[in-house]
């Protein structure tokens, strides 16, 4: 069971709005930053989002991420069909002394 | 642009020694903006990270890994390696090799991936 909790799963319409919720600590997303992965089926996840809200250069702006105290969400707007794919977040954790992800949450474009 | 990709053994008995090298191509492994890592998916599951070097050598492993993984640079290759000690069943994954930008531990991220090799332990 991972330390970072996010739903197992997920899923909207084209042009929805979906997000994606990780929950974790005082010991991790409490005190650190959070970092969100893409892994589209069969490829090598992605860097999304990083330190909580930065988009990489070549990510949409319809990915946004959030914290709030021990919470981090990852919002999708304009949901496309190509977005279906796995969504990891993850952060440093004070307690393990290393870096922790999320179980990961399978998005699915209805 | 820079490219990584991981090599080595797919199938390792158990009780042996795993080996992976990733090669990285297009960049330099002795740039000191950035460390290098490995991370792992067994089939199905999520992610795990294993552990972290930067090209002077200094290294950052997992607690729950660290006593049977040591991971190396080879800057005259390019390359860096992981050894993973006394393999059974459940260290089967995808072996994937990352890059990073050189920051402050807990501000850690992997902005560039290579594709990833399965390593199958079996008999």
């Amino acid at each position: 069971q991972s330390v970072l909790t996010q739903p197992p799963s997920a899923s909207g319409t084209p042009g929805q709005r979906v997000t994606i919720s990780c929950s974790g600590s005082s010991s991790n997303i409490g005190s650190n930053i959070v970092n969100w992965y893409q892994q589209l089926p069969g490829t090598a996840p992605k860097l999304l989002i990083y330190s909580n809200n930065q988009r990489p250069s070549g990510v949409p702006d319809r990915f946004s991420g959030s914290k709030s105290g021990t919470s981090a969400s990852l919002a999708i707007s304009g949901l496309q069909s190509e977005d279906e794919a796995g969504y990891y977040c993850a952060a440093w954790d004070d307690s393990l002394n290393g870096v922790i992800f999320g179980g990961g949450t399978k998005l699915t474009v209805l | 642009q820079l490219q990584l990709q991981e090599s080595g053994p797919g199938l390792v008995k158990p009780s042996e020694t795993l080996s992976l090298t990733c090669t990285v191509s297009g960049g330099s492994i002795s740039d000191s903006s950035f460390y290098w890592g490995w991370i792992r998916q067994p089939p199905g599951k999520g992610l795990e990270w294993i552990g972290n070097i930067y090209y002077s050598g200094s290294t950052y492993y997992i607690p729950s890994l660290k006593s049977r993984v040591t991971i190396s640079v080879d800057t005259s290759k390019n390359q860096f390696s992981l050894r993973l000690s006394s393999v059974t069943a459940a260290d089967t994954a995808v072996y994937y090799c990352a890059r990073g930008p050189a920051v402050y531990l807990s501000y850690w991220y992997f902005d560039l991936w290579g594709r990833g090799t399965l390593v199958t332990v079996s008999s």
